[in-house]
């Protein structure tokens, strides 16, 4: 089966560092990636992990251990419009072309 | 502003009406996709079109019926929905490599009320 597993919500506060952790058992493994998507908007790509190890994009870095199925994203220096559902995905290397299965998401709220 | 561009923006229409989604993406991308998506739930694909042609259909009701005219242009029409069929329904693109890093760009969605 497919199963992705994401905290349902977490808190921080401005200017700290928050770590959103994602466990996944999928039946193939082709990448993992995040998503940021606020409130009535559209998804938007944040980083890609196809490799063991970390991946640092500004103030946003992203981890993978495939042998453990796990992720995180780092967010560090929090700022207000972070404030936003943080999506894990896994894309599937069965059944057709970039094909992800996404986790339920991560309600992330930074409080002043 | 996105790079996929998705219209009309909300949608309310009855259980007897006939209407279409549309999509649009100047990006060069073969791949293009649709999205369910209940308030509080992640995305749930429903089709993706690869070089124009249908490759998955994640045994979507035949009341969705989805259109790929040419590689900028995906449509969804909607016929007899139910009111469970409410919900935000994403258009995405990539490119096709199974192996790319290539991120899918999502549109803004529509938001669409069945009465």
């Amino acid at each position: 089966g497919q199963n992705i597993d994401q905290p349902t919500e977490m808190t921080a506060t401005e200017g700290a560092i928050v770590q959103i952790n994602c466990t996944y058992q999928t039946s193939g493994f082709n990448g993992l990636f995040w998503y940021q998507q606020h409130a009535g908007e559209a998804p938007t790509f944040l980083s890609y992990n196809v490799l063991d190890g970390l991946e640092e994009k500004g103030r946003f870095s992203s981890f993978l251990s495939r042998s453990k199925g796990y992720s995180y994203l780092l967010l560090k220096e929090l700022q207000m419009k972070d404030s936003a559902s943080y999506l894990c995905a896994v894309r599937d290397g069965f059944g057709g072309y970039n094909k992800l299965i996404f986790g339920a998401g991560t309600r992330l709220a930074v409080h002043p | 502003d996105t790079e996929v561009t998705q219209t009309p923006k909300h949608l309310v229409m009855g259980m007897t009406n006939k209407k279409s989604l549309k999509c649009e993406q100047h990006m060069g991308h073969r791949a293009m996709y649709w999205y369910k998506q209940k308030a509080k739930k992640p995305p749930e694909l429903m089709f993706v079109y690869s070089y124009e042609k249908l490759s998955i259909n994640e045994s979507v009701p035949s009341r969705f019926s989805p259109e790929c005219p040419n590689s900028s242009l995906l449509n969804l029409h909607l016929h007899a929905l139910q009111p469970e069929d409410s919900a935000l329904y994403l258009c995405a693109s990539s490119q096709p490599l199974r192996g790319s890093n290539q991120p899918q760009h999502f549109g803004d969605g529509t938001r669409l009320s069945i009465l």
